[in-house]
């Protein structure tokens, strides 16, 4: 099973910051927190990942807590292309042998004209 | 780069026919893995492959066998077609070393009748 937890449904209005939490409550220290997103009926595409520091790139920004039990992609300014299902996933880094990479249901955003 | 290739886009089986998905990427990746996504659920992973030579059952393996062929092809085939096995098919790959994230091809839509 997938060892993270996010809300099946969220929406956003245009132009506003899109904060998509995720809760990994079992995450081990060298398990690296993933973030993908699904734009429909297209294969999943990565947005961004982190350890244990906040991070950015030019699609999103990743927090992460300092207990690491949870973190929260934030789309800063949201389009409406930004519509897809958002999938959080924690996993070993660089580990090939019995990394199952396993997705959950993920978090359907709607952005509201 | 052509990045993530399958082949068919769309099939169209009777039960208890057999076919082969064909995925090939050119990224020189490692592993390689093959997901199913039923209609309004998430990814679930069926089989991937570490590295050529090897693979390893994912979440829902039954009712699927694969080959890995060589570094570029991961094949996925159904022996014998079940309706349970109307889904769409996604193929990966993933990049070795300090990005490690997952690449996805378009999908293939298959319907079982």
């Amino acid at each position: 099973d997938a060892k993270t937890t996010q809300p099946p449904s969220m929406d956003c209005a245009e132009g506003r910051a899109a904060n998509l939490p995720c809760n990994h409550s079992t995450i081990s220290g060298n398990e690296y927190v993933y973030w993908y997103r699904q734009i429909h009926s297209q294969g999943p595409q990565y947005i961004i990942h982190g350890l244990k520091n906040n991070e950015t790139n030019e699609m999103a920004s990743l927090i992460i807590t300092e207990d690491r039990k949870s973190s929260t992609l934030i789309l800063p300014h949201a389009t409406l292309r930004d519509t897809a299902v958002y999938y959080c996933i924690v996993r070993v880094k660089g580990k090939n042998r019995d990394d199952k990479i396993i997705f959950g249901k993920g978090t359907r955003l709607h952005i509201l004209p | 780069n052509a990045g993530v290739t399958q082949t068919p886009k769309f099939q169209v089986l009777k039960t208890g026919q057999s076919m082969t998905l064909q995925c090939a990427q050119d990224m020189n990746h490692n592993s390689m893995y093959w997901y199913r996504q039923d209609p309004g659920m998430g990814l679930r992973l069926i089989y991937y492959s570490a590295s050529e030579g090897t693979t390893d059952k994912g979440e829902v393996p039954n009712g699927y066998n694969v080959s890995r062929l060589n570094k570029r092809e991961f094949s996925l085939r159904l022996e014998s077609a079940a309706p349970s096995q109307t889904s769409v098919y996604f193929c990966a790959s993933r990049t070795p070393g300090l990005a490690d994230t997952q690449y996805f091809g378009p999908g293939t839509r298959l319907t079982v009748l």
